[in-house]
This record gives C-alpha cells, structure tokens and sequence, in this order.
C-alpha cells in the first residue's frame, strides 16, 4: 500500500516570493508521483509528474519538483509566486506496475498569496 | 470538445433520501473513478471501473453504489446508509491498455449537501 504525506494544511506567502510544498510518500514497490492542483469549486489538474528519467520535473507555469527517492519526497517549488497561484495542491503517487491504475492523493496544501 | 461532465454542480437533498450523482466522459476512456473530498482529507477512492459491466470498491465504499453500463458514464448513488455524505464528488477517466501510465482527467465535481 502506499501513502502520501503533505504536512502544511496552509501556507501563506507573499506575492513573488518563493515557496516550497512539501511531499513525502511511503511505498513498498515502486511509484510514480505527481502533483495537482484546484482551483475553488473546480475539478483537479495534473501540474507535472515524475515518471522516470530526470529527477527534477518542471509545469509550464513556473513550478518544478524534485523526486528525490532516498528522501522518499517530492517537493513542489516556485521561485516566484503570483496571486493566480493561490489554490489547494495536492501531491499523490500511483504504483509504476502497469494496470494498477489506483491513485492516492494526500490531504492537500492551501496556498494563499498575498499581495 | 473532449471531457468529463459531472451534473449537476450543486446538489440539494433531505436526509434519508438516495441520490444520484452523472458522471458522462466522451474520451474514449476504459476506466472511471469516483472520489469523495472532505476539507483536510485531501480526496478518497469510493469506487473505480475499469471496464463495462465491472466495478471494484475502493476504500470508502460503504453507503455508495455504482453502475457501468455504457463506456461513457458511470453514475454515483449516494444511498440512506451513508451516515456523512456531504462533501464535494469528484469524477475522473483514464485509459487502460498497454501503456504502462495514463494520466487521470478529472471532471468539474458535484458539491452535495444533505439537509
């Protein structure tokens, strides 16, 4: 089984200032890991995912993480935020082995900025 | 255009009363999902499908129920045994076969509150 630890319900930054969400995961087998976010009273959005290859994977509105699999993390980054940015995120991790389709989600992050 | 529908937004209804939510896709996608989201659990699997005719539970199943029998839709009955089911529903497709990963799409969600 896995698991998926987010440990900031909230974080609040100021408008193009950095910021870091944390991802940690437990897993027996191998994963795949990914990030989304939502917007209020919206679906879910993929933002970017780690399936192989390069450890650092970047969105295409700024955001990067990292898998660090010693860590067992997958930190969200942005080096500047903007008030657009202000959602719930939401890091989850499928297991890699093909036709388990299962997702887990973690309890989600908050982030508001402020202008 | 390509999506998953899930009518309607809003869903008003009194205790003790069953309650179905729609889940339409026109992608093309084998397998469905649906999750329940509550404020600080981040979103949990109630039951997934990967194929018509065919459904498992997933890990909140108790109070739920589920069909497929068309490729596109799935519906959600929220039945009178669900003791809390107020909370936001979220429906998601995907596509199985022989790719090792296939990224879940997301549907707009249903906000059920029960009076």
């Amino acid at each position: 089984a896995q698991s998926v630890t987010q440990l900031d319900s909230q974080v609040p930054v100021f408008e193009e200032a950095p910021v870091e969400l944390r991802c940690n995961y437990s897993s027996s087998v191998s994963v795949y890991l990914f990030w989304y976010v939502q917007y209020p009273n919206q679906g879910l959005q993929l933002l970017l995912k780690y399936l192989s290859g390069s450890t650092l994977v970047e969105s295409i509105n700024g955001f990067e993480a990292e898998f660090n699999k010693s860590q067992t993390s997958f930190h969200l980054r942005k080096p500047s935020v903007h008030i657009s940015d202000t959602a719930e995120y939401f890091c989850a991790v499928k297991p890699s082995n093909f036709g388990n389709e299962k997702l887990t989600f973690g309890t989600g992050t908050r982030l508001t900025i402020i202008p | 255009d390509g999506g998953i529908t899930q009518s309607p937004k809003y869903l008003f209804r009194k205790e003790g009363q069953n309650v179905t939510l729609s889940c339409e896709q026109n992608l093309n996608h084998d397998a469905m999902y649906w999750y329940r989201q509550d404020p600080g659990q981040g979103l949990r699997l109630i039951y997934y499908s990967q194929i018509v005719n065919d459904f498992q539970k997933g890990d909140i199943a108790e109070g739920y129920s589920v069909s497929r029998e068309k490729k596109e839709s799935f519906p959600l009955t929220v039945t009178s045994a669900q003791k809390n089911p107020t909370a936001f529903y979220l429906c998601a497709s995907t596509t199985s076969g022989r790719i090792s990963y296939n990224e879940q799409f997301f549907g707009p969600g249903t906000r059920l509150t029960v009076l």
